[in-house]
């Protein structure tokens, strides 16, 4: 089994200040993790994706994520956020099988001018 | 990247009627597809898994005769909402799994179904 925890449903931050996205997951296996972003009424754009080679992977849009085995954490940070990043983000992990995903509940970004 | 198309975008449809959306792979074969559902402000549910040819396997909780998928080729599955009612209204998503052993699904842009 596998699980996904968002620890916060919605963040806030300025613009031009470093966002962070924390992820939390549970798997039996080594997974596969990912970040996914949707702008409102939009379908899912992958920003990043993770499958056992190095533990920072960087992504589209500035956006990178670090895997610690350890503390079993998927963190998604941003040097520097832009009005365009105002959106919801969802972490992801993925089966045993490889191809079924399992969502976290979201974060909600709001990004203030 | 490989895209994945999505017909409806939007339907609005009666209390009762029958609704079919259909979930493309424009230029990858898919012999996996899934189909999901996000209710506003909530995260993706998974639905269905359909593989090409073979009845889709159904999460629990999920009415199978009320959601007909359909994947009947390596580029095409339909999901039909039956005699649908207002609170199966919802943001209706799918994905496709390639055959290249690429370890990502690639979404569709969304179904947006509100039954009135």
């Amino acid at each position: 089994a596998q699980s996904v925890t968002q620890l916060d449903s919605h963040v806030s931050v300025s613009e031009g200040t470093p966002v962070l996205l924390r992820c939390n997951y549970s798997s039996s296996y080594s997974p596969s993790l990912f970040w996914y972003v949707q702008h409102p009424n939009k379908g899912l754009q992958l920003l990043l994706k993770y499958t056992s080679a190095a533990t920072l992977v960087k992504g589209i849009n500035g956006f990178e994520a670090e895997f610690k085995k350890s503390e079993t954490s998927f963190h998604l940070t941003k040097p520097s956020a832009h009005m365009s990043d105002a959106a919801e983000y969802f972490c992801v992990v993925s089966g045993s099988a490889g191809n079924k995903l399992t969502f976290g509940g979201g974060t909600r970004v709001l990004v203030k001018p | 990247g490989a895209v994945v198309s999505q017909h409806p975008s939007w339907v609005i449809c009666k209390s009762g009627t029958s609704v079919k959306i259909e979930c493309r792979s424009l230029d990858f074969q898919a012999t996996t597809m899934f189909w999901y559902r996000q209710f506003p402000k909530q995260s993706l549910m998974l639905m269905a898994t359909s593989n090409e040819g073979s009845k889709a396997t159904y999460e629990q909780g999920v009415e199978k005769d009320k959601f007909l998928i359909n994947h009947a080729s390596l580029t095409l599955s339909t999901l039909t909402v039956t005699s649908a009612h207002p609170e199966d209204s919802s943001f209706y998503i799918c994905s496709a799994w390639g055959t290249s052993g690429i370890n990502e699904q690639f979404f569709g842009p969304g179904t947006r179904l509100t039954v009135l």
